[in-house]
């Protein structure tokens, strides 16, 4: 059971490059999301899916686009990257019905560099 | 809105120490409150979750319990491990209406056990 797969792994991009990551969830869940990670800040929130069709803003989503392409995977753009678009990045799923107390499943990262 | 609040770190112990990670969170309504726990290059994973007050989640010798009379979350480990060296992440995940959750993370409190 692979979970939530991220593609690709590492990226080192020049400024105003583009490029997209990839994700994929294989446990069926409706909602997924897109967090970055930064040293001192925690997770934030770029954007988040909570059905296929559908996307919404989260708290830093300048810079970025998403599609939801289909239920199980979810991508965001960076169009032109910028330096502070330095992070390591990480898409995650939420688990749905009865079981649903909020939390996520995440997947193992993409680090991404723009020089 | 809602927030989480979690012990500044580093923090550095030696095997079979005790520790305790403080966590303290602001949110309107009933929350359920999780400990994530990130080992280096790796994505995030749920350690241990409670959804109600007075609720206690445990895992691999962790707990934690849910105190809403003053908004806590603590993690504790009577004895900790080299292995348990991470970065441990505090969340709250509320209802933001129908079945859409928001999940809000503290900024994580980086371990380092010596031997």
């Amino acid at each position: 059971n692979a979970g939530v797969t991220q593609t690709p792994k590492f990226q080192v991009l020049k400024t105003g490059q583009s490029m997209t990551l990839q994700c994929a969830q294989d446990m069926n869940h409706n909602s997924m999301y897109w967090y970055r990670q930064d040293p001192g800040m925690g997770l934030r929130l770029i954007y988040y899916s909570a059905s296929e069709g559908t996307t919404d803003k989260g708290e830093v989503p300048n810079g970025y686009n998403v599609s939801r392409l289909n239920k199980r995977e979810f991508s965001l753009r960076l169009e032109s990257a910028a330096p502070s678009q330095t992070s390591v990045y990480f898409c995650a799923s939420r688990i749905e019905g009865t079981a649903n107390t909020g939390e996520l499943f995440f997947g193992e990262g993409s680090r991404l560099t723009v020089l | 809105g809602d927030s989480v609040t979690q012990m500044e770190g580093p923090v550095t112990l030696s095997e079979e120490a005790f520790l305790t990670i403080n966590c303290t969170y602001t949110a309107t309504g009933y929350p359920s409150l999780f400990w994530y726990v990130q080992y280096p290059g790796e994505g995030l994973q749920l350690l241990l979750k409670a959804t109600k007050a007075d609720d206690k989640g445990s895992n691999k010798g962790f707990e934690a319990t849910y105190r809403k009379e003053t908004t806590s979350f603590h993690l504790e480990k009577g004895s900790v491990q080299v292995s348990d060296s991470a970065v441990y992440f505090c969340a709250l995940s509320a209802n933001s209406g129908g079945s859409n959750y928001k999940l809000t993370f503290g900024k994580g409190t980086l371990l380092t056990v010596n031997p």
